[in-house]
């Protein structure tokens, strides 16, 4: 069956520090990964997308890998704040027009002042 | 960047009634919009695809008829739901896709509905 998976327990690391998201996913060959984060109680924020012939992706403090063998995609903020903090959601889309973006259950990041 | 708006941001209905939430693109048209449901703690769920012109595309376990999605223009979608129940109540967000594939998916703010 198709799976989205990212580490549901908190990641919590020290501010300064890069902190590192992992999504894996198993029967889905997306041509697009994108990231989101999702502060409680509102809608998700546009990050990042990286395509699936794309291994690498950055935006500021921002990374993201996609290895399409490994069927993984690796999330980095480097320098993290406390204002980091959030959840950070992966999302596959299988690049078929008007397909809805799949997410993953994403990940609490805490980062600690 | 794009912005999708959503309104009410709150609500809080009797039960059996029915609310509608609104989802606007404010600044692009927006041929497909989704709507999603988002428990505390959980992720989102797609509830199902709306098409401008054309009727919703409902994810298996969505009620047509209790979730009534109408997408009549190029920058509005509304959900409807009627009839509500305490169990509806959650976190309802909307997106809206720019273009064709591939590109990014903007999210409204979402709406709290509490049905008491």
């Amino acid at each position: 069956s198709q799976k989205i998976e990212q580490n549901s327990e908190a990641l919590n690391i020290q501010e300064g520090k890069t902190a590192t998201l992992t999504c894996n996913y198993t029967n889905y060959s997306p041509a697009y990964l994108q990231w989101y984060r999702q502060d409680p109680g509102r809608g998700p924020v546009f990050l990042l997308l990286i395509r699936e012939n794309e291994k690498e992706k950055r935006k500021e403090r921002l990374k993201v890998t996609f290895d399409t063998t490994l069927k993984q995609s690796l999330f980095h903020i480097t320098a993290s704040q406390p204002a980091d903090s959030a959840t950070y959601l992966c999302a596959l889309d299988t690049g078929n027009a008007g397909n809805m973006l799949t997410f993953g259950g994403g990940t609490r990041l805490m980062v600690k002042p | 960047g794009a912005v999708v708006s959503q309104h009410p941001s709150w609500v809080i209905c009797k039960s059996g009634t029915s609310v509608k939430i609104e989802c606007r693109s404010l600044d692009f048209q927006a041929t497909t919009m989704f709507w999603y449901r988002q428990f505390p703690k959980q992720s989102l769920m797609l509830m199902a695809t709306s098409n401008e012109g054309s009727k919703a595309t409902y994810e298996q376990g969505v009620e047509k008829d209790k979730f009534l999605i109408n997408h009549a223009s190029l920058t509005l979608s509304t959900l409807t739901v009627t009839s509500a129940h305490p169990e509806d109540s959650s976190f309802y967000i909307c997106s809206a896709k720019k273009g064709g594939a591939g590109n990014t998916i903007y999210f409204g703010e979402g709406s709290w509905l509490t049905v008491v």
